[in-house]
């Protein structure tokens, strides 16, 4: 099956510091990629939609300026934590969807701890 | 509104002994019906998936799912539980608008086996 690769796994920053997490298809060109975040013990929910060469969709109630996405390429999206509080301690989640695609593949994840 | 419910919180069961994880899903038009298994601190990985036609779909790992649309269902069973399969099992139910499959998720079942 398709591979996405996400990076770092883990990540620990001060408080006010930006974090950036990389999201790559490795083995396919996706169009679309989604981040979703996950409490402990929680579900994920969906946090925006990014599409390649354009901006990014965001689901109500997330903050556009305080995770900031980008689609650059094919392969390769990324989410910026700017000005990281402890309260965006999470682990982010991406998908990649593969062009006509009807399925995302999924990242292992990225722990973040903000101190 | 489109949502999706797992009753089970957690489950536990023996080693050996067959599995049943409910999904109850609210959803507009015929959905496509996903169960994905995440192990700690880890991604998610594809059971198995149903988008149309038979309505009893098998998937890795041994897994099975029945789609039952008057029910509006989608339980996933195993035969035969083994010890790896604790994990948290997640439902999920997609496309929304746009044509993009990005997904809304249950909250999960987390599944505990006794040797």
């Amino acid at each position: 099956g398709a591979v996405v690769s996400q990076h770092p796994s883990r990540v620990i920053c001060k408080s006010g510091t930006s974090v950036k997490i990389e999201c790559r298809s490795l083995d396919f060109q996706a169009t679309t990629m989604f981040w979703y975040r996950q409490f402990p013990k929680q579900s994920l929910m969906l946090m925006a939609t990014s599409n390649e060469g354009s901006k990014a969709t965001y689901e109500q109630g997330v903050e556009k300026d305080k995770f900031l996405i980008n689609h650059a390429s094919l392969t390769l999206s990324t989410l910026t934590v700017t000005s990281a509080h402890p309260e965006d301690s999470s682990f982010y989640i991406c998908s990649a969807q593969p062009p006509q695609g009807t399925e995302a593949f999924f990242g292992q994840g990225t722990r973040l701890t903000v101190v | 509104a489109q949502s999706v419910t797992q009753p089970d919180i957690h489950i536990t069961v023996s080693e050996g002994a067959s599995l049943e994880l409910r999904c109850n899903y609210s959803y507009g038009a015929t959905p496509y019906l996903f169960w994905y298994v995440q192990s700690p601190g880890q991604g998610l990985q594809l059971l198995l998936k149903y988008f149309s036609g038979d309505t009893l779909v098998q998937g890795i790992k041994g897994f099975e799912a029945e789609f039952k649309r008057s029910q509006s269902s989608f339980n996933l069973r195993k035969p035969s539980v083994h010890w790896s399969d604790a994990a948290e099992y997640f439902c999920a139910v997609g496309p929304f608008s746009g044509g993009y499959n990005k997904l809304i998720f249950g909250a999960g079942t987390r599944l505990a086996v006794h040797p």
